[in-house]
């Protein structure tokens, strides 16, 4: 199976910060990653596929980069309801698994 | 509007068995690749099985295989979890999920539904 591993587990940030959250696979996927964001209590929503397509919908402050084990999902500017965990996940073969979480907090 | 909404969830003992089913309405159900993924009490989120379009391809992860069955059926745009011989770990909270093989993302999720395993 692969291997998702995401940093930092938490970061603090305030309101109009740039932050960056990556994601390690152990093998390589392509360009076969997305990234979810969850709140507390709802589903996840899904924001960038294909490691740097931006989902309909989604505000362009969020942007996805990467390929191969490597994956990048960047904030450009914290808004308040950016305040939530985010999950990156593999497609690139089964199992379709998830990083362990990066919960981004209020400083 | 496009909706999954699961049902099915509860309280179940140990060794029991549970049926989730997710109804799905928006979006061509029959064209869609469909998941189950499930997420423990503070735990991150686990996907557990996959079904394509035509019920031909299934996958499962290890953690539930033998004991968990995906299903569905299109003509009522339905999806299904069979869950046997539960045990304590799989209390969680169950989703599901659109996505196959092309698309390769899941989209559009559920609200989720509690399932718990205790005696």
């Amino acid at each position: 199976d692969i291997q998702m591993t995401q940093s930092p587990s938490s970061v603090s940030a305030s309101v109009g910060d740039r932050v960056t959250i990556t994601c390690r696979a152990s093998q390589g996927i392509s360009s076969w990653l997305a990234w979810y964001q969850q709140e507390p209590g709802r589903a996840p929503k899904l924001l960038i596929y294909a490691a740097s397509s931006l989902q309909s919908g989604v505000p362009s402050r969020f942007s996805g980069s990467g390929s191969g084990t490597d994956f990048t999902l960047t904030i450009s500017s914290l808004q308040p309801e950016d305040f939530a965990t985010y999950y990156c996940q593999q497609t690139n073969s089964f199992p379709w698994t998830f990083g362990q979480g990066t919960k981004v907090e209020i400083k | 509007e496009v909706q999954l909404v699961e049902s099915g969830g509860g309280l179940v003992q140990p060794g029991g068995s549970l049926r989730l089913s997710c109804a799905a309405s928006g979006f061509t159900f029959t064209k869609s690749g469909m998941n189950w993924v499930r997420q423990a009490p503070g735990r991150g989120l686990e996907w557990i099985s996959y079904i394509s379009d035509s019920s031909s391809v299934k996958y499962y992860a290890d953690s539930v295989r033998g004991r968990f069955t995906i299903s569905r059926d299109n003509a009522k745009s339905s999806l299904y979890l069979q869950m046997n011989s539960l045990r304590d770990e799989d209390t969680a909270v169950y989703y599901c999920a659109g996505g196959g093989v092309v698309v390769r993302r899941l989209d559009p999720w559920g609200q989720g539904t509690l399932v718990t395993v205790s005696s």
